[in-house]
């Protein structure tokens, strides 16, 4: 059991730049999500894939934000111009469809500085 | 919409003491809930889940919960706490397959 894997599990980047996180899931895992989390908050629900259709989109997640999972399997979140608000520790989890229970990796902490 | 609240940001208990961390929903049908625990720079790890049943369930690290749908409740105890204990809870309600946490409640365990 390799669990929920995101690379890298941390990344400082200057203001302005852009960076990509992946994710890769359980393997018999088909449905993938990404939160993002600030200091002293619970996860915020980002967007979720089921095999490789982006389901749902939160508001959050904004123009500068993309996420993929081309072949259902692993996943990449990509912010474009990354501003110092981005900073947090963005998750990613997974569960199997129709499971309710996700197992979480344990994030990618992102600073811009 | 669906939403959680845990009242308590901060909680210190002593070690050896009982703990009670509050959850309250928001939903209209039986929720599915659950608590996770996160350790400083770590992801989530699941405690516990409820989905239907028996309205107190048992989780991993001696924890427990019970709901209550008349106080939409879903509380999380401990009867003795460790000093491991010390770590971010968040309970989360599933909404359109997807988890909706709480804000957390912060937990520090005095020796």
């Amino acid at each position: 059991d390799t669990g929920v894997s995101q690379d890298p599990r941390h990344k400082i980047t200057k203001r302005g730049q852009n960076v990509t996180f992946r994710c890769d899931p359980i393997s018999e895992h088909n449905r993938l999500y990404w939160y993002r989390q600030t200091l002293g908050q619970g996860p915020e629900f980002l967007t979720y894939f089921q095999n490789e259709a982006q389901l749902e989109k939160s508001r959050l997640l904004s123009d500068r934000f993309s996420a993929e999972r081309p072949k259902g399997s692993f996943s990449t979140l990509e912010i474009q111009r990354t501003e110092q608000g981005d900073s947090a520790m963005y998750l990613c989890a997974s569960s199997r469809q129709g499971g309710t229970e996700a197992f979480f990796g344990q994030g990618t902490r992102l600073t811009v500085v | 919409a669906q939403s959680v609240t845990q009242p308590d940001i901060h909680i210190t208990v002593s070690e050896g003491a009982s703990l009670e961390l509050r959850c309250n929903y928001s939903y209209g049908a039986t929720p599915y809930l659950f608590w996770y625990v996160q350790s400083p720079g770590q992801g989530l790890q699941l405690l516990l889940k409820y989905f239907s049943g028996d309205t107190l369930v048992q989780g991993i690290k001696g924890f427990e919960a019970e709901f209550k749908r008349s106080q939409s409740s879903f509380n999380l105890r401990k009867p003795s706490v460790h000093w491991s204990d010390a770590a971010e809870y968040f309970c989360a309600v599933v909404s359109t397959g997807k988890l909706i946490f709480g804000q957390g409640t912060t937990l520090q365990v005095k020796p």
